[in-house]
């Protein structure tokens, strides 16, 4: 089974600033997707971002982006001008293109902002 | 009502008790999936429905049953919990379960489960 690491368990930034959060996964496949998954505190887990494997051009949603090297199988992700509504738990997730109902969640990393 | 939906949201239950989360989603999704998340630890997939037949058991003891009558409907019976099994339980769906294409799965808020 493939297996997703966030090394961060917590991260803080301070208001308008950029932070990026890491995360690595393990695989031996060539296809997959990789998404990072918002949690904030007591509310739904939300889709923030994805990417496929096979797309060389890292995928970019407002303030959100991400940088996705293949080779070293790392996907961070960078938020930009960080607001209070960025506080919450970042989940890295990574779905094989070969076995589609499996998704492997990282551990998580906690965001704080600070005003 | 839009999105995915749980119920309820907070139960408590003792070890002998029988209780039943339900799920619904409204997005016309053909899967739908049961997580369980603890503390400090990845997401744990349990259960995984694609069209209506269960296509994943991963190993979950059998004091969790799920059912699944059609595609916008996934209920998880309890029965006899241990207070180890305390956790959020999540459910989420997704278009499909094909390898190809994001399918990238929607989640409810949770069923915040103690076990006494």
């Amino acid at each position: 089974a493939q297996t997703v690491t966030q090394s961060q368990p917590e991260m803080s930034v301070q208001e308008a600033e950029t932070v990026t959060l890491s995360c690595t996964y393990d695989t031996s496949e060539s296809d997959y997707y990789l998404f990072w998954y918002k949690q904030p505190p007591s509310r739904q887990m939300i889709l923030v971002i994805r990417q496929e494997a096979y797309k060389q051009q890292n995928a970019t949603e407002n303030r959100f982006s991400v940088n996705f090297q293949k080779a070293a199988k790392s996907f961070s992700l960078k938020i930009s001008d960080s607001q209070l509504g960025d506080a919450a738990m970042y989940f890295c997730a990574y779905r094989s293109w070969n076995t589609g109902n499996q998704f492997y969640f990282g551990t998580g990393t906690s965001l704080t902002v600070i005003p | 009502e839009t999105g995915v939906t749980q119920t309820p949201r907070h139960l408590v239950m003792g070890m002998t008790n029988k209780k039943s989360l339900k799920c619904e989603q409204h997005l016309g999704h053909n899967a739908m999936y049961w997580y369980k998340q603890s503390a400090k630890k990845p997401l744990e997939l349990m259960f995984v429905y694609n069209f209506k037949e269960q296509t994943e058991n991963n190993s979950v003891p059998s004091r969790f049953s799920p059912e699944c009558p059609n595609s916008s409907h996934l209920f998880l019976h309890l029965h006899t919990l241990q207070p180890e099994d305390s956790a959020l339980y999540l459910c989420a769906s997704s278009p499909g379960t094909s390898g190809r294409g994001y399918n990238e799965q929607f989640f409810g808020p949770g069923t915040r489960l103690t076990v006494l």
